[in-house]
């Protein structure tokens, strides 16, 4: 099997970059998946693969990762960016899915 | 663009068999490639994947429902569904079914529905 792992909380400053981070073991084969989640919405994707946005999603939203760890990317944090960020990926076996506990982000 | 749409009863006693259909509209669940899931979320909580059924027919389960999931597809209605049994209040969430999109070294949801209540309780 196989976990991963959110912060549950992050806060940025209007404006500014904010690193969302997402730990596990399964990421050292597989890219991990973003996806934002406001009140009462569905899940929406903003990152998939390497480093690849749906149709839609702005560009100050990016995905990096180095090892165990997957990084999603805000530059220049804007208020309609606070919501809940969840990464997803395969597990180690390569079957299953797993998700990361969610980071709530808050812009002050 | 594809659409997803869940239905079914949005209330079911303690010990019974949650069903849930998903409708797939403006695409083919029978295209080559994909998955289609399903995936709750309790209140306040994160999201859990149920698990997901290949256009192949494959099924895959989360280990901790495994032993009370079914998941099925019909593909003359264009529609998926699933089936939880022996639910209990722990199994109360917002469950949404979405479309899995991958290659060997990703795997992502891209098209979700909007998500249906299930409460458990008697």
């Amino acid at each position: 099997s196989s976990e991963l792992t959110q912060d549950p909380a992050v806060s940025v400053a209007l404006g500014q970059t904010v690193r969302i981070t997402c730990q596990g073991d399964s990421l050292r084969s597989y890219y991990a998946s973003w996806y934002q989640q406001k009140p009462g919405q569905a899940p929406v994707l903003v990152i998939y693969g390497k480093n690849n946005r749906p149709s839609g999603i702005p560009d100050r939203f990016s995905g990096s990762s180095s090892g165990n760890t997957a990084s999603l990317t805000i530059t220049g944090a804007q208020a309609e960016d606070e919501a809940d960020y969840y990464c997803n990926s395969r597990d180690s076996s390569g079957n299953l899915v797993v998700f990361g506990g969610g980071t709530k982000l808050t812009v002050l | 663009q594809l659409q997803l749409q869940e239905s079914g009863s949005g209330l079911v006693k303690p010990s019974q068999t949650l069903s849930l259909t998903c409708a797939v509209s403006g695409g083919s669940i029978s295209s080559g490639g994909y998955s289609w899931s399903w995936i709750r979320q309790p209140p306040g909580k994160g999201l859990e994947w149920i698990g997901y059924i290949y256009h192949s027919g494959s099924t895959y389960y989360n280990p901790s429902l495994k032993s009370r999931v079914t998941i099925s597809v019909d593909r003359s209605k264009n529609q998926f569904s699933l089936k939880l049994s022996s639910v209990t209040a722990a199994d109360t969430a917002v469950y949404y079914c979405a479309r899995g999109d991958g290659d060997y070294d990703r795997y992502y949801f891209d098209y979700w529905g909007q998500g249906t209540l299930v409460t458990v309780s008697s």
